[in-house]
């Protein structure tokens, strides 16, 4: 079946620009994931959705960053305003129940911005 | 002090060498610990999931956790041209869903 999806792949935008970053998580998996990856670093933490619970926001760098998940399914993860130091590679996961399952990724998306 | 530490390498060995990979960590109430591979541009892959201490092993892949000292390792046999990639490990609790990775450590297998 489809893994986890995202879009766009890259995305290079101006400095104070917003920017709205997609994931489709696969079919069925009621937790979804995103983090962050700096250039050189490890992946960390944003913010986690599970099904109709309030989502955990304790990753969020600035208020600038929101995310959103409709329908239990896609999410966006919104960044305003954005900063050069807000460039990187920004991965979306799901997991089947969001204990501890395996946490599937998508391929990213690329953030620069200029 | 980061939570969980990594060696950032790259390690570079010979096709065919046993690789060691490994990471510390800070936090005791880590409970579940996993081994990520990252190929370049691509998102991680899961290659090994443990809970708690002991060891696990999986064709060439062996993943051991040491609770006591609060080090993990993955070791990887006969080591492959295809096995270079960036490793991540990764841990969390039972209490918070998310993931606290190491930064990678980056592996060439040279042929």
């Amino acid at each position: 079946g489809a893994g986890v999806s995202q879009s766009p792949s890259n995305k290079v935008t101006e400095k104070g620009k917003d920017v709205e970053l997609r994931c489709d998580p696969i079919s069925g998996h009621t937790a979804l994931y995103w983090y962050r990856q700096s250039l050189g670093q490890g992946l960390e933490f944003l913010i986690y959705f599970q099904g109709n619970s309030a989502p955990d926001k304790s990753g969020l760098p600035s208020d600038r960053f929101s995310a959103e998940r409709t329908g239990g399914s896609v999410s966006t993860l919104t960044i305003q305003r954005t900063q050069q130091e807000d460039s990187a590679v920004y991965l979306c996961a799901s997991s089947s129940t969001g204990s501890t399952d395996t946490q599937y990724f998508g391929p990213g998306t690329r953030l620069t911005v200029l | 002090q980061k939570e969980v530490e990594q060696d950032p390498g790259p390690l570079s060995v010979p096709e065919g060498a046993i690789v060691s990979l490994n990471c510390t960590y800070s936090n005791s109430a880590f409970q579940y610990f996993m081994w990520y591979r990252q190929y370049s541009r691509k998102g991680p892959e899961l290659l090994m999931y443990t809970y708690s201490s002991g060891n696990k092993e999986d064709g060439r892949f062996t993943a051991q956790v040491d609770k006591s000292s609060k080090y993990i390792s993955l070791f990887i046999r006969d080591s492959q041209p295809s096995d270079s990639a960036t490793y991540l490990c990764a841990m969390s609790d039972t209490g918070r869903r998310a993931l606290t990775f190491g930064s990678g450590t980056r592996l060439q297998v040279q042929p």
